[in-house]
């Protein structure tokens, strides 16, 4: 499979911006995304990117794609405890297979 | 819409047992996926499928098998259960590149 990459922890506290990052491996991807976790649920997908666009945004969130550098972002504004979860990213390869990266475990401390 | 059922939510297995775990979605996706998760090392890909009567392996499909007969359904089969299967699977279908929509797991001990 491919290697898509996250650190795996990252602690901010509350009312803080918190920025999670990945690389990914294979730059035909048309698409990338992001997903959260909450414990014990399954994957719920907060925003994706096509690969010809840079940045965008959605509310508190703004994704930000550099694809000379296979590097893909996910800032959160003014993040809330509510926002503590595992975040994914992902790349979509041949035959719609999706590759997520390890997760990034996000703790918001109050 | 109900999305993506997944069934059963908890079980456990003895060594040597085999079991389907059932998948079905009613938003009539042409896509359908099983991955693993353990601790760790994110989602892996098992096996997929791309359309009826269509599917291919992942990443990790040894141990698996799987069919798609209809749209709907895209059952995993554990044919002889390891404990290296203990895991949390997801299924999961997409239309296309909007992203994969996600049930919520199946959580499998084996002993």
């Amino acid at each position: 499979g491919e290697d898509v990459e996250q650190s795996l922890f990252l602690s901010v506290r509350e009312g803080d911006s918190s920025v999670i990052n990945c690389t990914y491996t294979d730059s035909s991807s048309t698409y990338l995304y992001w997903y959260k976790q909450e414990p014990g649920a399954g994957l719920q997908l907060l925003t994706y990117i096509f690969s010809n666009m840079d940045m965008k945004q959605d509310q508190r969130l703004t994704v930000l794609l550099n694809k000379k550098d296979k590097h893909l972002s996910l800032r959160i504004a003014d993040t809330q405890t509510g926002d503590s979860a595992i975040y994914f990213c992902a790349e979509i390869l041949t035959g719609n297979q999706f590759y997520f990266g390890t997760g990034t475990s996000l703790t918001v401390i109050p | 819409n109900a999305g993506v059922t997944q069934t059963p939510k908890f079980q456990v297995l003895k060594t040597g047992q085999s079991m389907t775990l059932q998948c079905a979605q009613d938003m009539n996706h042409e896509y359908m996926s099983w991955y693993r998760q353990d601790p760790g090392m994110g989602l892996r890909l098992i096996h997929y499928s791309v359309g009826a009567g269509i599917t291919d392996q992942g990443e990790v499909p040894n141990g698996y098998n799987v069919s798609r007969s209809t749209t709907e359904d895209f059952p995993l089969r554990l044919l002889s259960a390891a404990p290296s299967q203990t895991s949390v699977y997801f299924c999961a279908s997409s239309l296309g590149g909007d992203g994969y929509t996600f049930g919520s797991g199946t959580r499998l001990t084996v002993v």
